[in-house]
């Protein structure tokens, strides 16, 4: 079964520098997504991606975050200047349609020293 | 806001027992709501969506407008149903997923 894909599965930082994190979707599916986790808290949306343009952005996802599809496989969300409050499980997701279940990757474990 | 609240954070029930993971979301419109299951070590993986009304691996959830609840319900609980689940809701407008912090399923033998 295909599977979203996610790279690396752990991410250590020192604060102030600049990360991207890396997906693979589903190759037909059309809409992207990233989701964090902080330890202890529940799963939160950031932003969701369709047609090479964000569709939706929360509150979190401000200036110091962007999203990118640089190829044909690839889904990236860069963070720059990173605070010790960006430690997170970062997720990636991705549906066929907007209105289709979201399938998750594995993760991404971001560390800020 | 919209919101879903999963109350019980552990909920531990010996094999064999039935098992109710309770959900219950604030939306006044018509809400999308999935059920999604995470085993140990694995990724978040769909096990339920209200629309399809399925039973997926036993479990079961019913959509209850009248009390904004989309409990999960297995009668019978197994040892490999130890996992995290999490309640999700989407709703018209968008598709984003809100979560509810998950309730950490142990069966005991």
């Amino acid at each position: 079964e295909p599977e979203v894909t996610q790279t690396p599965s752990h991410q250590v930082t020192q604060m102030g520098q600049e990360v991207i994190l890396r997906c693979v979707p589903i190759s037909n599916h059309l809409y992207f997504y990233w989701y964090r986790q902080i330890l202890g808290q529940k799963v939160e949306f950031l932003v969701s991606f369709y047609n090479n343009e964000i569709s939706e952005k929360s509150e979190i996802f401000d200036d110091q975050f962007s999203v990118e599809r640089p190829d044909g496989s690839n889904f990236t969300l860069k963070i720059r200047s990173t605070k010790l409050e960006d430690s997170a499980m970062y997720f990636c997701a991705s549906s066929e349609q907007g209105n289709q279940p979201q399938h998750f990757g594995d993760g991404t474990r971001l560390s800020i020293l | 806001a919209q919101r879903v609240t999963q109350p019980e954070k552990l909920l531990s029930v010996f094999k064999g027992a039935p098992v109710e993971l309770k959900c219950n979301y604030s939306y006044s419109g018509s809400p999308e709501l999935f059920w999604y299951v995470q085993y140990s070590r694995q990724r978040l993986q769909l096990l339920l969506r209200h629309i399809s009304r399925e039973s997926i691996k036993g479990f079961t959830a019913d959509l209850n407008k009248g009390e904004t609840s989309f409990h999960l319900k297995k009668p019978f609980a197994q040892e490999e149903d130890s996992a995290m689940y999490y309640c999700a809701l989407s709703y018209s407008g968008t598709y984003k997923y809100i979560f509810g912090t998950g309730t950490r399923l142990k069966v005991l033998a």
